[in-house]
């Protein structure tokens, strides 16, 4: 069972536009966090926001978290071409140290 | 440099056989996990280990298993009654650091293709 659905599927920008991703959960959340995937290879961690939190920053991302409506928004502002990549969210469900993925959004950044 | 390392990259298997993907870290991490991943979709969970010597199932857990005798190493065995393994397989590991944040660190993958 997925925890987290991405919105939109696939999102496809100029360079220096701003892209945002949404993600919403279904069950109560400690934590949500974001990951990025270049094509064929592994995850890498981008941000965490705590259910506790509304906003974090970091960077060019800005994520929100919006646990009465359990969903949660990353922006990537001023977009690079190398920004091209897959971007999930995952929060933990169920059991301790069990993180559930959502099934992504495929941004294309086009010089 | 810390990280995990899966092997091989790619594989390939004819239908009826078992493989064994391994994964390595050298992070230190207590908990290590085997996702799955198919064409344009997320990661679904395999199994996960959260110490040595423990393993859960995870969602799809059905024609695979794992083994976990050291910190360091958690190989997934993918067996012929998986009816479908073509798949992009990650590990991943992370630490308890006390606060449930359990940030995942991720191997590059290992790319299984069934002829």
């Amino acid at each position: 069972s997925q925890q987290g659905e991405e919105d939109p599927q696939a999102l496809s920008i100029q360079e220096g536009e701003n892209a945002t991703m949404n993600c919403s959960y279904k069950t109560s959340i400690n934590n949500l966090q974001w990951y990025r995937q270049n094509s064929g290879r592994g995850l890498v961690h981008l941000i965490l926001i705590r259910s506790n939190e509304r906003e974090k920053h970091s960077g060019r991302l800005r994520v929100t978290l919006d646990t009465s409506k359990k969903s949660s928004s990353l922006l990537i502002t001023a977009s690079r071409a190398a920004d091209t990549a897959s971007y999930f969210c995952a929060s933990r469900a169920g059991g301790y140290n069990k993180l559930i993925f959502g099934a992504g959004t495929r941004l294309a950044v086009h010089p | 440099d810390g990280g995990i390392t899966q092997s091989p990259k790619y594989l390939f298997r004819k239908e009826g056989q078992n493989v064994t993907l391994s994964c390595e870290q050298n992070l230190n991490h207590d908990a290590m996990y085997w996702y799955r991943q198919d064409p344009g979709q997320g990661l679904r969970l395999i199994y996960y280990s959260q110490i040595v010597n423990d393993f859960q199932k995870g969602d799809i857990a059905e024609g695979y298993s794992v083994s976990r005798e050291k910190k360091e190493s958690f190989p997934l065995t993918v067996t012929s009654a998986q009816k479908n393994p073509t798949a992009f397989y990650l590990c991943a590991s992370s630490h308890d650091n006390g606060t449930g944040a359990n940030v995942l660190t991720f191997g590059a993958g290992s790319r299984l293709t069934v002829l």
